[in-house]
């Protein structure tokens, strides 16, 4: 049980056009879910969180305006990257909480992101 | 905030040998959670190991084993017999109840543990 997919697992968009990532819980609903970005060797960076049925938080130094996350049910989980830029190039990971009061996160495979 | 530090970029181990991956972390917090999380080279994340903060006791899983000192604000992932199947990044991550519900985690910068056969 708690799998967690995303779609695509990689994908390459060309500078100015926007992609669109889902994240979906298989066999539970998630309340909060949440997206991180990492660079080649580095750790997970916390992008924002995200609970279901209302707006995203972010963190700092995250601009909204580009990477618009929708959390429209409980077991689906959008990022969308808008006029993206190479250096939007990464891998991008969701995970996702189950209920309201659960303590692990289960992670996705990840989507690799090259923008060209 | 919290901070997560991992002191050793890289380490090595001999193949059914046993190695330790070092993190301290800092918090204010007195209730809190630890982690270890294995990422292979598919880059899944898969949960090793965790450690509850009002526990004296320290986890074990299989052949993964935690060294929780609390006080010091250490915690230890020690591998025995070690496996080949085991070489990929190790990342310690905290958590702790944030007030809205959403129990965030703050990784370390990883640990990159190669074994040798």
């Amino acid at each position: 049980g708690a799998v967690v997919s995303q779609h695509p697992s990689w994908v390459i968009c060309k500078s100015g056009t926007s992609v669109k990532i889902e994240c979906r819980s298989l066999d539970f609903q998630a309340t909060t879910m949440f997206w991180y970005r990492q660079f080649p060797k580095q750790s997970l960076m916390l992008m924002a969180t995200s609970n279901e049925g209302s707006k995203a938080t972010y963190e700092q130094g995250v601009e909204k305006d580009k990477f618009l996350i929708n959390h429209a049910s409980l077991t689906l989980s959008t990022l969308t990257v808008t006029s993206a830029h190479p250096e939007d190039s990464s891998f991008y990971i969701c995970s996702a909480r189950e209920g309201l009061a659960g303590l692990l996160q289960y992670f996705g495979p990840g989507t690799r992101l090259t923008v060209t | 905030a919290q901070t997560v530090t991992q002191s050793q970029p890289e380490m090595s181990v001999q193949e059914a040998e046993t190695v330790t991956l070092s993190c301290t972390y800092d918090t204010s917090e007195n209730n809190y959670y630890l982690f270890w999380y294995k990422q292979p080279p598919s880059r899944q994340m898969i949960l090793v190991i965790r450690q509850e903060a009002y526990k004296q006791q320290n986890a074990t899983e299989n052949r993964f084993s935690v060294n929780f000192q609390k006080a010091a604000k250490s915690f230890s992932l020690k591998i025995s017999d070690s496996q080949l199947g085991d070489t990929a990044m190790y990342f310690c991550a905290f958590t702790s109840y944030s007030g809205a519900g959403s129990y965030q985690l703050t990784f370390g910068k990883g640990t990159k543990l190669s074994v040798i056969p």
